[in-house]
């Protein structure tokens, strides 16, 4: 069965500073994982996606992602926090043997300090 | 492109009342889906539909919620009665197809009294 593990449920950083939230799946076939953002009082937005090919991602706002499926990871990064970059972070993954229904992990918060 | 929109955007109601919230996808998009989203909690799927068919509802509580896609287009939550661990956030997605990226609306915030 398919399951995301996000590590760390709050996650504070200097603004400048890297961000990584990290995150770990299982999954008894090649997945495809996603990373959404939650600003407060709206919806998840995605933030990039991992499908097939090139393993790390490139996605908006300067986040990037690597899948290594040797760790089964798909961990969050970016190399220079900013203050508007403040929200919930959501794992997902999804894969044929789950039907592709979408788990998604507990989240993430990320503060940004000044 | 419009989003995906919902109402009402928040709804206060006491336990044993129904509730009712509508969710209109994204034009084109075939599947939709229905999450709760507990505070301090990652989205739970209670229903997704292809068109008008339903492919998932395994964690949907069948007794007190209920959900239709009319046409293939609009769809329409439905709890009654509802119980105080009801109070959630629930979101609506669509896209154009699974397992693709799924394009959320603002969610609404039930409380139950």
């Amino acid at each position: 069965a398919q399951s995301v593990t996000q590590l760390g449920s709050h996650v504070s950083v200097s603004e400048g500073a890297l961000v990584l939230l990290r995150c770990n799946y299982s999954s008894s076939v090649p997945p495809y994982l996603f990373w959404y953002v939650q600003y407060p009082n709206q919806g998840l937005q995605l933030l990039l996606k991992y499908t097939t090919g090139a393993t790390l991602v490139k996605g908006i706002n300067g986040f990037e992602a690597e899948f290594k499926k040797s760790e089964t990871s798909f961990h969050l990064t970016k190399p220079s926090a900013h203050m508007s970059d403040a929200a919930e972070y959501f794992c997902a993954v999804s894969d044929r043997g789950g039907g592709f229904k979408t788990i998604f992990g507990a989240g993430t918060r990320l503060f940004v300090k000044a | 492109e419009a989003g995906v929109a919902q109402s009402p955007r928040y709804k206060i109601i006491e336990k044993r009342q129904s509730v009712a919230f509508w969710c209109n996808p994204i034009s084109g998009h075939a599947t939709l889906y229905w999450y709760q989203q507990i505070l301090g909690q990652g989205p739970k799927l209670l229903i997704q539909f292809q068109n008008n068919g339903v492919v998932d509802d395994s964690q949907l509580p069948k007794d007190r919620f209920s959900a239709e896609r009319l046409k293939g287009v609009d769809s329409t939550l439905k709890i009654q009665p509802a119980k105080l661990e009801d109070s959630a956030v629930y979101l609506c997605a669509s896209s154009p197809s699974s397992p693709y990226e799924q394009y959320f609306g603002p969610g609404t915030r039930l409380t139950v009294t």
